[in-house]
């Protein structure tokens, strides 16, 4: 079984500030690890993904996410946040199972001040 | 339009009603996918279709459920009498099918509200 915790339902940053929204995985077997974001009245959007190659992964935006194994962990970031990266994230996991289903989080909102 | 499309964008309906929710892929996507995503939560698999069939309906809730693909291109999911815990945005998304570990390309959702 899979699962994916999002730790924080809310976040706000000041414009210009760090981003750190936070995912922890469990999976029984080698996962593969996504984040998507999904602004008002649009569909989901893939940020980025994780597949075994390099554990640091650079996605759009600026955004990027580490895959650090022994924490479980895939946390995304962003150096310097801009107004228009408010939105709700979602962290998400599969795995080479022979299912296709992704298991997401529960998402993280993110609000940016000015 | 080049992206996933889905319609209606809202529905609202009765207790006990039949609905049918669809969803236009984005052209030569063989995989497509039903998510439900209720108000706070992340997106639950419901079904997956590579192709005509449906390769893991592991996710519908209940045989009120069902959905369709027969041409391998536009999807139906359809509602059986419905309940009011079945209000939620239905998310439809597509992809080459080429794994698990591919991007999806998701449709902006139908509001199905359960009155």
């Amino acid at each position: 079984a899979q699962s994916v915790t999002q730790l924080g339902s809310h976040v706000s940053v000041s414009e210009g500030a760090l981003v750190l929204l936070r995912c922890n995985y469990s999976s029984s077997v080698p996962p593969y690890l996504f984040w998507y974001v999904q602004y008002p009245n649009q569909g989901l959007q893939l940020l980025l993904k994780y597949t075994s190659a390099a554990t640091l992964v650079k996605g759009i935006n600026g955004f990027e996410a580490e895959f650090k194994k022994s924490e479980t962990s895939f946390h995304l970031t962003k150096p310097s946040a801009h107004m228009s990266d408010a939105a709700e994230y979602f962290c998400a996991v599969s795995s080479d199972t022979g299912r296709r289903a992704l298991t997401f989080g529960s998402g993280t909102r993110l609000q940016v001040q000015p | 339009g080049a992206g996933v499309s889905q319609t209606p964008s809202n529905k609202v309906t009765e207790k006990g009603k039949y609905v049918e929710l669809r969803c236009d892929p984005i052209s030569g996507h063989t995989a497509l996918y039903w998510y439900r995503q209720s108000l706070g939560q992340g997106p639950e698999f419901l079904i997956y279709f590579q192709g005509t069939g449906a390769a893991d309906d592991s996710g519908l809730p209940n045989d009120r459920f069902f959905a369709v693909r027969p041409e391998g291109s536009v999807s139906t999911l359809k509602i059986q009498r419905t309940e009011r815990g079945d209000s939620a945005v239905y998310l439809c998304a597509s992809s080459l099918g080429q794994g698990p570990n591919e991007k999806l390309f998701f449709g902006s959702g139908t509001q199905l509200s359960v009155l």
